[in-house]
């Protein structure tokens, strides 16, 4: 299993930014994906999660109406669309696959090394 | 602060057997939602360490286990190593549709 995020880089605050995650080594249509970020010295924190079918997709409060995940399964990738960004967005952002078949609730058995999001002026 | 809460730190000596609790409420690990913990070294990327509670994935020695109780769960690392240092994360389910990480438990081995 192979995960790998791009699409990071310093932007200002209230722009975006659109992070990718292309995977291999698996199924990528069997499993549910998700987005974790670390801040800077701090503890992780679940972003967003996303079904194997799109049918179902979840985010945390702090991003919700900003933040929009998606995936194309015939490309093996996800994605992290991050509208009106904030200082406080800044962190490495992880993408993250599911352990059991199709659900988001699971444990996360595979990270890739993340991608770094800065939000400053 | 996080959903479910950990202790800031533990500390123990080569050895010995420590515990890192991770609490919750009624809406996640007490809804019947497993408990699920990470291991980070300094400087990479989180490993899963246990799964649905108390489960390893292969690889894991068996120092390692987890136990969950109504609305916290727990991981004992007995046997002590100087490489077991680092910081120690619990993730579950909430009822409101989200997965939920503990605020994570840095563990020194003295």
């Amino acid at each position: 299993v192979q995960l790998v995020e791009s699409g990071g880089g310093l932007v200002q605050p209230g722009r975006s930014l659109r992070l990718s995650c292309a995977a291999s080594g698996f199924t990528f249509d069997d499993y549910a994906m998700h987005w974790v970020r670390q801040a800077p010295g701090r503890g992780l924190e679940w972003v967003s999660g996303i079904r194997w079918n799109s049918g179902g997709i979840a985010y945390a409060d702090s991003v919700r109406g900003r933040f929009t995940v998606s995936r194309d399964n015939a490309k093996n990738s996800l994605f992290l669309q991050m509208n009106s960004l904030r200082p406080e967005d800044t962190a490495l952002y992880y993408c993250a696959k599911g352990r059991l078949l199709a659900t988001l609730v699971t444990a996360i058995d595979y990270w890739g090394q993340g991608t770094l999001v800065t939000v400053s002026s | 602060q996080s959903v479910l809460t950990q202790p800031p730190s533990v500390s123990g000596a080569p050895g010995q057997t420590v515990t890192i609790s991770c609490t919750g409420s009624s809406s996640n690990i007490g809804a019947g939602y497993d408990v699920h913990w990470y291991q980070q070294l300094p400087g990479t990327v989180p490993k899963l360490l246990i799964y649905g509670n108390s489960d390893r994935p292969s690889g894991v020695p068996d120092r390692f286990s987890g136990s969950k109780s109504v609305t916290s769960a727990s991981l004992a690392i007995s046997g002590l190593q100087a490489e077991d240092e680092a910081d120690y994360y619990c993730q579950s389910f909430d009822s409101s549709g989200f997965v939920v990480f503990g605020g994570g438990t840095k563990l020194t081995v003295l």
